[in-house]
C-alpha cells in the first residue's frame, strides 16, 4: 500500500529554537499534503494544506510565520516550527492523498519544547 | 462548514461485547474513511466507503455508509483487547483535506 514517511518521530528542543519535520510520500506523487496537530485523546486538527510549488493554505488561527511549510517537490513537504515555545508541544501528523480522498498518514512527530 | 459528529466519544467495554460507533453529518461526502490510531502513531486506514448504502466487512468490523452519504457506522462484534484505540471517521471531497470527527476512544478490558 501507499506509504507516507514522517521524520523525526520524536524531538525535544529548547524554547526559542526551530524544528523541522519532514513528510515524504514514498511510492506516489502528492501534489497536496496536509499537516495536522493532535492533542492527547483528541482528534486531528487541520493546520494547513501544503501545495507543491505554491504557498501553503493555513487554517484560521494558525500562524503562518510560526509554522512554515515548504512543499518543494511532489514527494516532500516540510513543516518548520519556528521560535518554539512549550505550548507548541504536541503531536504533529502529515497526510497525503494518493487517489481521490483516500488519505495516508505519516507516523507522527511528538514535539516537546523545554 | 462541513462537520462530522462522532459518537460516543469514549467507550469502555468488556471483552466479547459488541459496540457501534456513529458518524453523522448534515453534508454529503463523496467518500468516508474510518481510521484506527494507537498512541504515538499516525492513523491507519481501515476502510473507505464511497457508495450510499455500502456495507464493508473487515473480520469482526462492519462498516456502513448511509444511503444519502451523510452518515456512517462502525460495528465491532465480540470486541477484543487488541481493538483498543482511537477510532476516527473522516469525510472528504476529492483533492481537499479530510474532515475528521472528534474520535471515539475505545477501551476493551479482558
Amino acid at each position: 500500500g501507499a506509504v507516507v514517511s514522517q521524520h523525526p518521530s520524536r524531538v525535544i528542543c529548547k524554547s526559542g529554537t526551530s524544528v523541522k519535520i519532514e513528510c515524504r510520500s514514498l511510492d506516489f506523487q502528492a501534489t497536496t499534503m496536509f499537516w495536522y496537530r493532535q492533542f492527547p485523546k483528541q482528534s486531528l486538527m487541520l493546520m494547513a494544506t501544503s501545495n507543491e510549488g505554491s504557498k501553503a493554505t493555513y487554517e484560521q488561527g494558525v500562524e503562518k510565520d510560526k509554522f512554515l511549510i515548504n512543499h518543494a517537490s511532489l514527494t516532500l513537504s516540510t513543516l518548520t516550527v519556528t521560535s518554539a515555545h512549550p505550548e507548541d508541544s504536541s503531536f504533529y501528523i502529515c497526510s497525503a492523498h494518493r487517489v481521490g480522498t483516500e488519505a495516508f498518514f505519516g507516523q507522527g512527530t511528538r514535539l516537546t519544547v523545554v | 462548514t462541513q462537520l462530522l459528529e462522532q459518537s460516543p466519544q469514549f467507550l469502555s467495554i468488556q471483552e466479547g461485547e459488541n459496540l457501534t460507533v456513529y458518524c453523522n453529518s448534515s453534508s454529503v461526502f463523496s467518500s468516508l474513511q474510518w481510521y484506527r490510531q494507537e498512541p504515538g502513531e499516525g492513523p491507519v486506514l481501515l476502510v473507505t466507503v464511497v457508495t450510499g448504502g455500502e456495507v464493508k466487512k473487515l473480520k469482526r468490523l462492519t462498516f456502513q455508509f448511509g444511503d444519502a452519504r451523510k452518515d456512517s457506522s462502525l460495528h465491532i462484534t465480540a470486541a477484543q483487547p487488541g481493538d483498543t484505540g482511537l477510532y476516527l471517521c473522516a469525510g472528504g471531497q476529492a483533492g481537499t483535506a479530510l474532515i475528521f470527527g472528534k474520535g471515539t476512544t475505545l477501551s476493551v478490558s479482558s
